[in-house]
């Protein structure tokens, strides 16, 4: 099972900024917490990922709460091509640690 | 251009017989992994390798199997055995260990009449 929670689904509006939540409430201290993206029928892409501290790249920012156990993704200005399921992943730094994928976020963005 | 390739994109087969899937990376990568995926779902682990020569059982390995005898290469089979073949499969690699970016092929949709 995966070790995340995430909604089935958002909207959200176009040129707006689109916060996708994710508990992970038992994350244990050495694992990180990572997003990937998925659009229809393509191989999923890595966005961001982070341990502790807030993180920010090109594509977007991850917020971290204090005690671990919640993390939110933002794509601060939302296109139509941002349309796809989106990914939360806990996985430790232990070589044999498997990535689970859950059923993740289909993320809309409405015109 | 680095990346991962998969061939082919769409595959065909009848009930009962063998179909090798296809999984390139010019990434230099050690770690190679193949997942499943079903209408709806997320990605499930079948098989993974760390290095040349060596690959574990992922969560659905039943009815599946690999080799990887180059570090390029991590050509997965489905056998007879797999109950309901029909999925979209995708293969992904990274430097070392899942807990670094997996890059990911295009997948191959695999329908089986």
């Amino acid at each position: 099972d995966a070790k995340t929670t995430q909604p089935p689904s958002m909207d959200c509006a176009e040129g707006r900024a689109a916060n996708l939540p994710c508990n992970h409430s038992t994350i244990s201290g050495n694992e990180y917490v990572y997003w990937y993206r998925q659009i229809h029928s393509q191989g999923p892409q890595y966005i961001i990922h982070g341990l502790k501290n807030n993180e920010t790249n090109e594509m977007a920012s991850l917020i971290i709460t204090e005690d671990r156990k919640s993390s939110t993704l933002i794509l601060p200005h939302a296109t139509l091509r941002d349309t796809a399921v989106y990914y939360c992943i806990v996985s430790n730094t232990g070589r044999d640690d498997k990535i689970i994928f859950g059923k993740g976020t289909r993320l809309h963005i409405l015109p | 251009d680095g990346g991962i390739t998969q061939s082919p994109k769409y595959l065909f087969r009848k009930e009962g017989q063998n179909v090798t899937l296809s999984c390139e990376q010019n990434l230099n990568h050690d770690a190679m992994y193949w997942y499943r995926q079903d209408p709806g779902q997320g990605l499930r682990l079948i098989y993974y390798s760390q290095i040349v020569n060596d690959f574990q059982k992922g969560d659905i390995a039943e009815g599946y199997s690999v080799s990887r005898e180059k570090k390029e290469s991590f050509p997965l089979t489905v056998t007879s055995a797999q109950k309901n073949p029909t999925a979209f499969y995708l293969c992904a690699s990274s430097i070392a260990g899942p807990y670094n970016e997996q890059f990911f092929g295009p997948g191959t949709r695999l329908t089986v009449l």
